[in-house]
């Protein structure tokens, strides 16, 4: 099974900041890696597909690049609404499909 | 626009089956383009996918879970129902199915999640 490994666990950022989180994965899975944003008692949001395209209706603000191995996952400018955990999924050949462990991201 | 609604016991005692069904509005579970597929979170930790089913009847599960777990479909009912056997309370979590790409497989709607507790 494909591990993905993601950075950091927590954050705190203030209103304005870039924020960037990581997720490494455990074999080469090419660009086949999502983005969720899950708020608190919500179900996860899909942002980012196939490592750099933005979901429809997402803000311009969240963005993702990488391939193989490495992947991050960019909110350029932190925004009181963005708080919450963000997770890493990636689907590269065969199921199962794999979680990163989540990034708790809140404001200073 | 497409809603999920997930159903089922909230609480279930050990060793007994979890059974949880997600009703589909605002569009079909026949799509030829999207599995159906169930994802937990226990209390206070991350998402862990469980499996997927195409409206075929087609399945595929985690490796953890494939010996307790099985998907079933029914397109009259626009339906899809998971079911958990031998149930621990390692199984409680809150239970959400969402509608799955077949080429990008990745979750683009959600249901709001159910909250199911093993405890006797």
């Amino acid at each position: 099974d494909v591990q993905m490994t993601q950075s950091p666990s927590s954050l705190s950022a203030s209103v304005g900041d870039r924020v960037t989180i990581r997720c490494q994965a455990s074999q080469d899975i090419r660009n086949y890696v999502n983005w969720y944003q899950q708020r608190p008692g919500k179900a996860p949001r899909l942002l980012v597909y196939d490592a750099s395209n933005l979901e429809t209706g997402v803000p311009s603000r969240f963005s993702g690049s990488g391939s193989e191995t490495e992947f991050t996952f960019t909110i350029s400018s932190l925004q009181p609404e963005d708080i919450g955990t963000y997770y890493c999924q990636q689907y590269d050949n065969l199921p199962p499909w794999t979680f990163g462990q989540g990034t708790k991201v809140e404001i200073k | 626009q497409l809603q999920l609604q997930e159903s089922g016991p909230g609480l279930v005692k050990p060793s007994e089956t979890l059974s949880l069904t997600c009703t589909v509005s605002g569009g079909s579970i026949s799509s030829h383009t999207h599995y159906w597929g169930w994802i937990r979170q226990p209390p206070g930790k991350g998402l862990e996918w469980i499996g997927s089913i195409y409206y075929s009847g087609d399945t595929y599960y985690t490796p953890s879970l494939q010996s307790r777990v099985t998907l079933s479909a029914d397109t009259s009912k626009n339906q899809f129902s998971l079911k958990l056997t031998s149930a621990t309370a390692a199984d409680t979590a809150v239970y959400f199915c969402a509608r799955q790409g077949v080429v990008v497989v990745a979750f683009d709607y959600w249901g709001q999640g159910a909250l199911v507790t093993v405890s006797s």
